[in-house]
């Protein structure tokens, strides 16, 4: 089993220019989140899902949009790149979201908006 | 506000001494503790969760409620031990972890 894999593993970007990072995973786990981590900060939630067809909001979404059209698969769009968006990306999935239930990540997307 | 604190940015211990990594969280309710770890060039993983009061690798961590405290501990570290280290809140009736920024440990020979 690959896990949860990541496309592009590095972006870099112009501001304004738009692109969307793909998440997948292959254990069936309904629930799936996208985090970024910014240097010397812990990760922050910027959504996630508990399912097919549903999403929400973590703690910073403005600015990026998902789509969970398919189990595996979870998308994080950037419509228009800011250069506050440079950050490393990460991934997630788990099982269920109850209370201390593992997340397995990604190994992170790196990208850099100019 | 919920946080969590990681006082240390880098701890640098010998192999054979025992390690000690903070973590103080500020939440209300009852608190769901976790460790994560990440080792070079790996992705991030579970290291241990207040729930299962697990030890792993010989890593342990108590829940301290009056110190607001989940300190990781291991007696004798070992070099393979070196990585970055992430405590993470998890809050009642939420989706949502609270991570600290992290402590980068070194194990030196």
């Amino acid at each position: 089993n690959a896990g949860v894999t990541q496309t592009p593993k590095f972006r870099v970007l112009k501001t304004g220019q738009s692109m969307t990072l793909l998440c997948a995973q292959d254990m069936n786990h309904e629930y799936m989140y996208w985090y970024r981590q910014d240097p010397g900060m812990g990760l922050r939630l910027i959504h996630y899902s508990v399912g097919e067809g549903t999403t929400a909001k973590g703690e910073v979404p403005d600015g990026y949009n998902v789509s969970r059209l398919k189990k595996q698969n979870f998308l994080l769009g950037l419509e228009s790149a800011a250069p506050s968006q440079t950050s490393v990306y990460f991934c997630a999935s788990s099982y269920s979201p109850d209370r201390g239930e593992t997340q397995y990540f990604g190994p992170g997307t790196r990208l850099l908006v100019l | 506000a919920q946080r969590v604190t990681q006082p240390e940015k880098l701890l640098s211990v010998f192999k054979g001494a025992p390690v000690e990594l903070k973590c103080n969280y500020s939440y209300s309710g009852s608190p769901e503790l976790f460790w994560y770890v990440q080792y070079s060039r790996q992705r991030l993983q579970l290291l241990l969760r207040h729930i299962s009061r697990e030890s792993i690798k010989g890593f342990t961590a108590d829940l301290n409620k009056g110190e607001t405290s989940f300190h990781l501990k291991k007696p004798f570290a070992q070099e393979e031990d070196s990585a970055m280290y992430y405590c993470a809140l998890d809050m009642d009736s939420n989706y949502q972890l609270i991570w600290g920024a992290g402590t980068k440990l070194i194990i030196k020979p």
